[in-house]
């Protein structure tokens, strides 16, 4: 069974830090991988989609790589803001299938 | 582009009782999946279906819970018999079928229906 562990589990920040979220897969066959920002209450927003010819995103602050072998994935978020306070979710699917397998993600706060 | 839309948003129910949740997803999209979402987890997945058939289920998905897709548009999921353990938000996704029915497609996300069961 897919598993996926994003760390840190929360992370506390003053505005205007660059950070790092950490996400791996026990097993290492990703072929594509999703970041997904959710905030309290609320559904999922999707953020970066790496895709299997891939191995990095950018959208704005934000830089999402993947490395396939390893099976790990970082999301960099640059110049942080209090508005970027959420949790971040990483998934992606197993080879072959569709639905995706989640971590527990990272809470994020971004303290002004 | 209006996005995947669930309703309701949220339901309180008594043990035993019967509730049902709809999705519409965005259109032109023929993936449809669900998933379930308990207080400090990621999502798990529990079904999906392309266009009206349903490809997978999840052994999540207990036999007090069926799904449907009856005309490939919106999907209903259906939870009988409900027990304090199903309380949880369930998500609905969709996307599109392209480039084989191997390969992935970013998944977009609908607000949830948050269940309380009592």
């Amino acid at each position: 069974k897919q598993e996926v562990t994003q760390i840190p589990a929360a992370l506390s920040v003053p505005e205007g830090e660059n950070l790092v979220l950490n996400c791996s897969f026990t097993d290492s066959a990703i072929y594509n991988l999703q970041w997904f920002r959710q905030d309290p209450g609320k559904g999922l927003t999707s953020l970066l989609l790496i895709q299997s010819s891939q191995r990095e995103q950018t959208s704005g602050r934000l830089n999402a790589s993947l490395d396939k072998s390893s099976g790990r994935s970082t999301l960099y978020i640059a110049a942080s803001q209090p508005g970027d306070s959420a949790t971040y979710l990483c998934a992606g699917p197993r080879p072959g299938a569709n639905n995706l397998f989640f971590g527990t993600g990272t809470r994020l706060t971004v303290i002004p | 582009d209006t996005g995947v839309s669930q309703d309701p948003r949220h339901k309180i129910t008594k043990r035993g009782q019967n509730v049902t949740f709809r999705c519409d997803p965005i259109s032109e999209h023929n993936r449809l999946y669900w998933y379930r979402q308990t207080l400090g987890q990621g999502p798990e997945f529990l079904t999906y279906f392309q266009n009206e058939a349903q490809l997978e289920k999840s052994r999540l998905l207990s036999d007090r819970f069926s799904a449907e897709r009856p005309k490939g548009s919106f999907s209903t999921l259906e939870i009988q018999r409900t027990e304090q353990g199903d309380s949880a938000m369930y998500l609905c996704a969709s996307s599109r079928l392209a480039g084989g029915p191997s390969s992935y497609n970013e998944q977009f996300f609908g607000p949830g229906t948050r269940l309380t069961v009592l």
